[in-house]
């Protein structure tokens, strides 16, 4: 499988705290973004970073990439139960921009 | 504008039986995605659409048929349903912007083939 992996698989924190969940992959990315899925729906673009960027933040969202590492972070500052959820990276390839590749997840629990 | 819409939201086959699952997008985007999410799999690609008139195979294409009819839909069809393909399907579609290529979701179809 070429499926990226994430962790922790499962998360569980009270509001207002801080949540952070890893990425790692496999092959060389044109860029990778996070995604939302809340229980039984589609899932919600967050955030994109490409390779030649290190950090981006939007709103209470951190994102962080090591190229060198093939790894990326997702910071959720301030956490809400609204962002009980699983989050997702995907990352797109070099060798073929349009073949996103999924991680495993991380369920998220954030307990008000 | 309903972006990307899915139909049917629940189907249950049995072994052997066929159907096409529907997808259509408003927001004029070029590309179209066909995933599979398993538990604990994430997504898995089974095929795309860089663009009307063309299709490709993605991770998972085994078992499979597409059809991108025009720009706004892009169908999957199953022939002869396996047990393997119970899953939930999900049908995205994107625009190539200056950072990339932001993917939008369908609601997903739920597969049972027994």
């Amino acid at each position: 499988s070429q499926q990226g992996e994430e962790d922790p698989q499962a998360l569980s924190i009270q509001e207002g705290e801080n949540a952070t969940m890893n990425c790692s992959y496999k092959t060389s990315i044109n860029n990778l973004q996070w995604y939302r899925q809340n229980s039984g729906r589609g899932l919600v673009h967050l955030i994109l970073i490409r390779s030649n960027e290190r950090e981006k933040h939007s709103g209470r969202l951190r994102v962080t990439l090591d190229t060198s590492k093939k790894s990326s972070s997702l910071l959720i500052t301030a956490s809400r139960a609204a962002d009980t959820a699983s989050y997702f990276c995907a990352t797109a390839p070099t060798s073929g921009t349009y073949k996103y590749i999924f991680g495993t997840g991380t369920r998220l629990k954030v307990l008000a | 504008n309903a972006g990307v819409t899915q139909t049917p939201k629940f189907q249950v086959l049995k072994t052997g039986q066929s159907m096409t699952l529907q997808c259509a997008q408003d927001m004029n985007h070029n590309s179209m995605y066909w995933y599979r999410q398993d538990p604990g799999m994430g997504l898995r690609l089974i095929y795309y659409s860089a663009s009307e008139g063309t299709t490709d195979k993605g991770e998972v294409p085994n078992g499979y048929n597409v059809s991108r009819l025009n720009k706004r839909e892009f169908s999957l069809r199953l022939e002869s349903a396996a047990p393997s393909q119970t899953s939930v399907y999900f049908c995205a579609s994107s625009e190539r912007s200056l950072l990339g290529y932001e993917q939008y979701f369908g609601p997903g179809t739920r597969l049972t083939v027994t």
